[in-house]
């Protein structure tokens, strides 16, 4: 399985836009980029996902390399609630949804 | 409301034990899922059911054992072959096995003394 790796943890002030990087060099062509996040003793929910165009919803933004050999996250306003380990994941479009997760991006809020 | 449910929230027994988590769903997902989660760790697949009277392993099936009699429920027992069971399990749902998106539970946090 394609591989992803992120920064272990991240910073931000509350109120400011947030990037979070994920590198994923051996993507394939029918990868799908996704992301869930964590809050501390819950299970993950779904963020954002996509394929090769950028994608907007009502939580994030997802940008995607043109060689989408990495992606970038953006909160574009950062909140107390927003503090979590953010999980970027490769899901291959075939049977079976297998969600590898990795170590995530702990990202801390400060007010 | 609709969602995914699991109980208890913490759950504790004797090594040697088996017990059994509690996953049901009336979001009418075929697809479940169930994943172990050590701390500071991603998640890790156990077992998968993408229908009814189906399951498949996982990536960490090993010491664990599930049914899926129901559409909505997909029970997970942790048996005494298990070497490390202490942790934090998520069970999930999906429209579908191919379905873009996993809904998640609350978790169960199961310390084994």
């Amino acid at each position: 399985d394609a591989k992803t790796t992120q920064p272990n943890s991240m910073e931000s002030n509350e109120e400011e836009p947030v990037h979070l990087p994920c590198n994923h060099s051996t993507i394939s062509g029918t990868d799908y980029i996704h992301w869930y996040r964590q809050l501390p003793s819950q299970g993950p929910e779904y963020v954002i996902h996509g394929l090769t165009s950028n994608v907007n919803n009502r939580m994030a933004s997802l940008a995607i390399a043109e060689d989408r050999k990495s992606s970038t996250l953006i909160l574009h306003r950062a909140t107390l609630r927003d503090a979590a380990v953010y999980y970027c994941i490769l899901r291959t479009n075939n049977a079976g949804n297998m969600l590898t997760f990795g170590g995530g991006t702990r990202l801390m809020v400060k007010p | 409301d609709g969602g995914i449910t699991q109980s208890p929230k913490y759950l504790f027994r004797k090594e040697g034990q088996n017990v059994t988590l509690s996953c049901e769903q009336n979001l009418n997902h075929d697809a479940m899922y169930w994943y172990r989660q050590d701390p500071g760790q991603g998640l890790r697949l156990i077992y998968y059911s993408q229908i009814v009277n189906d399951f498949q392993k996982g990536d960490i099936a090993e010491g664990y054992s599930v049914s899926r009699e129901k559409k909505e429920s997909f029970p997970l027992t942790v048996t005494s072959a298990q070497k490390n069971p202490t942790a934090f399990y998520l069970c999930a749902s999906s429209i579908n096995g191919r379905a873009d998106t996993q809904y998640f539970g609350p978790g169960t946090r199961l310390t084994v003394l």
